[in-house]
């Protein structure tokens, strides 16, 4: 069965540093994957898509970026972190764009 | 672009009463709907899905939800609420014009007194 893992759950990091979430997933080949930022009480915001391996679909222009280095891989970036990136970020995984969506434990990102 | 609205921000309701959560969509052409789940501080958990046919849809966990075209809704249903269905609630709709990524609703939140 396919499973998707995401890292850290948790981070609290200060504000100009560095970001790095990684999420994969097993048992499946070629999944679309999916970034998402969900802030207290609003719905989710997505920020990246990824249709393959290095293609990479941006949603929202921010000072977040994304990788997809294997087929299975997905990371999502930060050169400087802002207070404004605080929340917490989901990502997950489909068979193709219409199929259900199928979502990591998602990590909570502290800004401080 | 497809939008979808959930008009209710919280639910509350007694421990074995039923329960209807609101989605409507704004899309012309027939969407590919969904329902997901998210106990907090977790990733969301698909509870059922519409793509065509059978307008009434059933779902994990005893709950279903109804397409209704002419409403463009797709409300959530369960008949006896369990103290576990506490969580927050999504829908989700996706569309040929918004290239099949879906677009979230902003969620509503499902309090159960026992």
């Amino acid at each position: 069965s396919q499973t998707i893992h995401q890292w850290p759950a948790t981070l609290v990091q200060p504000v100009g540093s560095p970001l790095s979430l990684e999420c994969t997933v097993e048992g499946t080949s070629n999944p679309n994957l999916y970034w998402y930022r969900q802030a207290a009480g609003r719905g989710l915001q997505l920020l990246f898509y990824s249709v393959g391996i290095g293609q990479i679909s941006s949603e929202v222009p921010q000072n977040l970026s994304a990788s997809r280095p294997q087929d299975r891989q997905f990371i999502l970036s930060s050169k400087k972190l802002l207070l404004s990136d605080s929340g917490f970020y989901l990502c997950a995984w489909s068979l193709d764009k219409n199929q259900p969506q199928h979502f990591g434990d998602g990590t909570r990102l502290s800004i401080l | 672009a497809q939008s979808v609205t959930q008009p209710d921000i919280h639910i509350t309701v007694s421990e074995g009463a039923s329960l209807e959560l609101r989605c409507n969509y704004s899309y012309g052409a027939t969407p590919y709907l969904f329902w997901y789940v998210q106990s907090p501080g977790q990733g969301l958990q698909l509870l059922l899905k519409y793509f065509s046919g059978d307008t009434l849809v059933q779902g994990i966990k005893g709950f279903e939800a109804e397409f209704k075209r002419s409403q463009s809704s797709f409300n959530l249903r369960k008949p006896s609420v369990h103290w576990s269905d506490a969580a927050e609630y999504f829908c989700a709709v996706a569309t040929s014009g918004g290239s099949y990524i879906p677009t979230f609703g902003r969620g509503t939140s499902l309090i159960v007194h026992p």
